[in-house]
């Protein structure tokens, strides 16, 4: 089992929904990462996260250090949103300060 | 402020051979990462360099595989001989330090043998 669990895999959704992804997992953490890649493209960093909430442009990120659990939200989705979102951790005892990946949700956003 | 830089963008070898990928962090980041996303799998750690020394290579697969940070600017590296489940796409990260420090990542090397 990874250690890092994403959901849903794929979500598919009309233009201006509300989106959310959710991530969780199993090892203490220091931060947590939200990424986007774009098919072909690479992998850019929206969020790093240890507590609370944070927000840029019509994206937001929660983390629930208790609970272990994450999630990313996009307000009035777009279809430039259409992308895979992946969750990443550093865990707190890993050495040095490599990533954890989850698998990624796959996004599609339809006109 | 330039990227991170890795070349090629894409490679297709026959297995058995060399491939040698390169990557170019930020200027001035110490920390430089190399990852692997296999198809149909999460993206998975290869190995960290702080300048030149390595930090931590535990998620090198083998012996087949060799990474090098000469000087501790670019990093390259290189498998051999390639194997059919060596294909995937290489991600390199770089950032200023360890602790609570984004990373900044590459476009991403997309290997394929053949």
């Amino acid at each position: 089992k990874n250690e890092v669990e994403q959901s849903p895999q794929n979500l598919t959704a009309q233009e201006g929904e509300f989106i959310t992804i959710n991530c969780s997992y199993s090892v203490g953490i220091s931060a947590l990462h939200w990424l986007q890649q774009h098919p072909g493209g690479g992998i850019v960093s929206l969020f790093m996260l240890s507590s609370g909430k944070k927000k840029h442009g019509r994206l937001i990120a929660t983390i629930n250090i208790q609970e272990k659990h994450s999630s990313l939200h996009i307000t009035a989705s777009h279809p430039r949103d259409s992308a895979v979102y992946i969750c990443a951790v550093r865990g707190r005892e890993t050495s040095g300060s490599r990533l954890t990946f989850g698998e990624g949700t796959q996004l599609t956003v339809n006109p | 402020e330039a990227g991170v830089t890795q070349f090629p963008s894409h490679s297709v070898i026959e297995k058995g051979q060399t491939v040698t990928l390169r990557c170019d962090p930020i200027s001035g980041h110490d920390n430089l990462y190399w990852y692997r996303r296999v198809m149909g799998k999460e993206i998975k750690f290869l190995l960290h360099f702080v300048k030149e020394s390595k930090q931590d290579e535990s998620g090198m697969p083998n012996n087949r595989f060799l990474a090098e940070r000469t000087g501790g600017t670019y990093s390259t590296l290189k498998v051999q001989p390639a194997e059919l489940e060596d294909s995937g796409v290489y991600f390199c990260a770089s950032s200023q330090g360890t602790a609570d420090y984004g990373y900044t990542f590459g476009s991403g090397t997309r290997l394929t043998v053949v």
